[in-house]
């Protein structure tokens, strides 16, 4: 199983809106509704920002969305602050009991 | 609250067997599946596998060769073997909370939370 593609770095202004792209093949992201993102700060663990493809956990900002088209799965956020510069990770259940991540993309807020 | 505390040796040689644990407080230990993630230095994340409370496994076909998960359910712990490191299996390891066992309660294929990730390196 490869890892599904992701752009290396995203950047953006405060108060803008960035999307980031998370592209894999039908027997994974085109294949299941099963999407998640994850946000990662330096030298910390993974935290879950969207599960489901679309769905937001509990207390999560409504800043962050996802979405999904064919094969590709993209995560927006919009107003971006200062706090929101990580690496973001994609990840995708396969059907095969497996799973697979994406390559990562570092968000940089100019 | 559940939370997932991991812990293991972390400098191993060649061809030397790498041993993690990662032990769950709070919340449901048997309904769940308990993964093990790993994420080399500066490089992306990989999924190593999966358990669940009877013992269930799932691993990625990439590692499945030296690749052991094990489970205690006295003590609320999943256990993590990995044979004949090399260079390339220097990384952090974490362990983190997945599917449901059972389809009664739903579908959640995604990982939350996460344990805190233990560096492990493979240095001669």
């Amino acid at each position: 199983q490869s890892a599904l593609t992701q752009p290396a770095s995203v950047s953006g202004s405060p108060g803008q809106s960035i999307t980031i792209s998370c592209t894999g093949t039908s027997s994974d992201v085109g294949g299941h509704n099963y999407v998640s993102w994850y946000q990662q700060h330096p030298d910390r663990a993974p935290k879950l920002m969207i599960y489901d493809v679309s769905n937001r956990p509990s207390g999560l900002s409504n800043r962050f969305s996802g979405s999904k088209s064919g094969n590709t799965a993209s995560l927006t956020i919009s107003g971006l602050q200062a706090e929101d510069e990580a690496d973001y990770y994609c990840s995708s259940y396969t059907g095969s009991s497996t799973y697979v991540f994406g390559t990562g993309t570092k968000v940089t807020v100019l | 609250q559940v939370q997932l505390h991991q812990w293991g040796a972390g400098l191993l040689k060649p061809p030397e067997t790498l041993s993690l644990t990662c032990a769950v407080y709070g919340g449901s230990f048997g309904g769940y599946y308990w993964n093990w993630i790993r994420q080399p230095p500066g490089k992306g994340l990989e999924w190593i596998g999966e358990i669940n409370h009877s013992g269930s496994t799932n691993y990625n076909p990439s590692l499945k060769s030296r690749v052991t998960i094990s489970v205690d359910t006295s003590k609320n712990q999943i256990s993590l073997r990995l044979s004949s490191v090399t260079a390339a299996d220097t990384a952090v390891y974490y362990c983190a909370r997945g599917s449901y066992t059972s389809g009664f309660f739903g579908v959640r294929k995604y990982f939350d939370p996460w344990g805190q990730g233990t560096l492990v390196t493979v240095s001669s």
